[in-house]
């Protein structure tokens, strides 16, 4: 258990909707990231957070944003669903004396129908 | 941006051998990452590299880090079927805490 909590796990939508992943980092942890992972593809970065500000932003979609709240834990939101968005989303958190190590939560799997 | 390329993208082995995966990256790196994510689940932290030409091993892995800090390597002696899963490196990127993942190796092991 990395400490790294998800909600949903699942996640079986339509095109066009609008959906919402939640993500709450390890205690302690400032920095949180979204990744995305397509059917045997690798992590696609998307966006970092650092204490409730924008740090780096990856491949990030403008049909996508995310936020983190002043009690660290973040949300991705994913607007006008295409087919394509079907994948997994990972959150992941650091903070630690190696800020570089990340810890992944159990992801939410979405599927566009 | 910084990106790390990672090769081989799939690697099949028989339990037993020994199996090797190379990550490249056309800057210096001031530090490079290893992850592991098994089949259905997600990426755990391996280990961190910083300094230049460091090796280091954690039982049957070992990780190594070039002279240059421009590559790394990972290699598993003797794979057991409890080393399948994508093996991913990472390197820093332009912000900290900012990490560029590889592709990824894919490692199957044959019972």
């Amino acid at each position: 258990d990395s400490g790294v909590t998800q909600t949903p796990k699942h996640l079986i939508t339509a095109t066009g909707q609008r959906v919402t992943l939640r993500c709450s980092p390890r205690s302690g942890d400032l920095s949180v990231y979204w990744y995305q992972q397509s059917l045997d593809q690798g992590l696609q970065f998307l966006i970092q957070y650092y204490n409730g500000e924008e740090r780096a932003k990856g491949n990030i979609l403008e049909r996508f944003s995310a936020q983190q709240f002043p009690d660290l834990h973040s949300e991705l939101n994913l607007s006008s669903l295409e087919l394509g968005d079907s994948a997994l989303y990972f959150c992941a958190s650091s903070g630690g004396t190696n800020y570089n190590e990340q810890f992944f939560g159990p992801g939410t799997r979405l599927t566009v129908l | 941006g910084q990106q790390v390329m990672q090769i081989p993208q799939y690697q099949h082995v028989q339990e037993g051998e020994d199996f090797t995966t190379y990550c490249n990256s056309s800057t210096t790196l001031s530090n490079i990452q290893w992850y592991k994510q098994r089949p259905g689940g997600h990426p755990v932290f391996l280990i961190q590299l910083v300094k230049s030409g460091e090796v280091k091993k954690q039982k049957r892995l070992t990780f190594q880090f070039g002279e240059a800090k421009k590559n790394s390597s990972l290699h598993i002696t003797a794979t057991q079927t409890t080393d399948v899963g994508t093996y991913f490196c990472a390197g820093p990127g332009t912000n900290a805490g900012k990490s560029t993942f590889g592709d990824g190796t894919t490692l199957t092991v044959k019972p």
